[in-house]
């Protein structure tokens, strides 16, 4: 148990769905971050937040739109996604952008039909 | 960041200690190496981190060479939960650089 908790655990979407991740920590930490772990990949960074703030987008398509609310909450709203976007979708957080050790989320399962 | 090369595989016996090799000859002086685990299924898991002395806490030791070229992680007495993907990442540890850059890490098997 890391702090970090995402929801929800497994989703199944279809390509012309919209459904929203969800991640949430309460550590007080400033910087979260989400991941994309596809089937035989390494992790893939995909964003950065620092203070509510976006700080990194590495190329991500805009099929995927992340939100920072508050420093404790962190979405990432997809839209008709393609097959080959099924991956596990890990959130992370530290307390600062930079620092060494990153908290993960158990992460959410998603396949797309 | 400076590449990282770890072996794809390793087993070890329940009890044991667990030593799980990385090769960095090209870091520079200023990159951490740092190690993460991700068992099945799960986040991956901050193990440890370290510059240049050797460090220990209750997870795992980290010797690093004197060149710096290499590193090992060592779980001192390995049980089948140790069982995961070990990752060796090395990085420049200052805020703003926000990049984890995972490999394919070593898939460590702990044989009962």
């Amino acid at each position: 148990e890391t702090g970090v908790t995402q929801t929800p655990r497994h989703l199944v979407m279809g390509m012309t769905n919209k459904k929203s991740l969800k991640c949430e920590q309460h550590l007080g930490h400033n910087a979260m971050y989400w991941y994309k772990q596809s089937a035989k990949k390494p992790l893939e960074l995909m964003f950065v937040y620092s203070l509510e703030e976006r700080v990194e987008n590495n190329s991500v398509p805009s099929r995927f739109s992340p939100e920072c609310p508050n420093s404790s909450h962190l979405f990432l709203h997809l839209h008709t996604l393609q097959p080959e976007d099924s991956a596990l979708y890990l959130c992370a957080s530290s307390p600062q952008t930079g620092d060494p050790e990153q908290f993960f989320g158990p992460g959410t399962r998603l396949t797309v039909l | 960041d400076a590449k990282t090369t770890q072996p794809p595989s390793m087993d070890c016996a329940e009890g044991r200690a667990a030593n799980l090799p990385c090769n960095h000859s090209t870091i520079s002086g200023n990159e951490y190496v740092y190690w993460y685990r991700q068992i099945h299924s799960q986040g991956p898991q901050y193990i440890i981190h370290g510059l240049k002395n050797n460090e220990t806490n209750e997870m795992a030791s980290l010797i690093i060479t004197e060149d710096r070229k290499s590193s090992t992680l060592i779980l001192p007495h390995a049980t089948l939960r140790d069982t995961a993907v070990y990752y060796c990442i090395v990085r420049v540890f200052n805020f703003g650089n926000e990049k984890l850059t995972f490999g394919t890490g070593t898939r460590l098997t702990i044989i009962p």
